[in-house]
């Protein structure tokens, strides 16, 4: 199972909206309504931003968005602030056997 | 509160074995399946597998089948990702992270533990 694939890095500045792309198959991304996104900041764990494609866990800021077309999930975060500033890594649930896959990573620089 | 508490850093020569603890508390630990997910410095996160406490079967990605194994003994509420037969290439910091029974997503991360593997 191949890797999802995410640019390596996107940037913007404070205030705008970004989004972040993340591109799988039809066996992954494209069956399941099953994508997560995680957030990781330098030298720690990975945090929960969204699941099932567009839900936020309780704590979540609502800068934080995500949706689905095909094969291809994105996150969008409005209102960037020099916090967002971090790596983000999406994951899909991939069937019974082969489980989950994560993305390759987009680095998030705020300018 | 509820978290997940891994073992410490370790040092593995090429060919040797590594045993890492994930220990679960404020929350019943036989609820959730324990993931282990591995990131190689400087990459990106990469699934290894998981187990279900209550019972104990387990799935492991194709790429560590023969060389994983991970328990857990519910009596102490942890889990152990145990890995053999290690290359340098093997030198990462290994996530556990919980998921529920009925959703597919990881709620819940431990800190890491890092495993280098050197001669």
């Amino acid at each position: 199972q191949s890797a999802l694939t995410q640019f390596a890095s996107v940037s913007g500045s404070p205030g705008q909206s970004i989004t972040i792309s993340c591109t799988g198959t039809s066996s992954d991304v494209g069956y399941y309504d099953l994508v997560s996104w995680y957030q990781q900041h330098p030298g720690k764990a990975p945090k929960l931003l969204i699941y099932e494609v567009s839900k936020r866990p309780s704590g979540v800021s609502n800068r934080f968005s995500g949706s689905k077309s095909g094969n291809t999930a994105s996150l969008t975060i409005s209102g960037l602030q020099a916090e967002d500033e971090a790596d983000y890594y999406c994951c899909s649930y991939a069937g019974s056997v082969t489980d989950y896959v994560f993305g390759t990573g987009t680095k998030v620089t705020v300018l | 509160q509820e978290q997940v508490v891994q073992s410490g850093a370790e040092v593995k020569k090429p060919g040797a074995s590594v045993k890492v603890s994930c220990k679960a508390s404020g929350y019943t630990f036989t609820d959730y399946y324990m993931h282990w997910v591995r990131q190689a410095p400087g990459q990106g996160l990469e699934w290894m597998g998981y187990i279900n406490p209550h019972g104990g079967r387990t799935n492991y990605a194709q790429k560590f089948q023969g060389r994983v194994t991970m328990t857990r003994d519910t009596s102490i509420s942890t889990a152990y990702m145990e890995l053999s037969r290690l290359r340098p290439d093997d030198t990462a910091v290994y996530y556990c992270a919980r998921v529920s029974f009925y959703y597919w997503y990881f709620d819940l991360w431990g800190r890491g533990t890092l495993v280098t593997v050197s001669s």
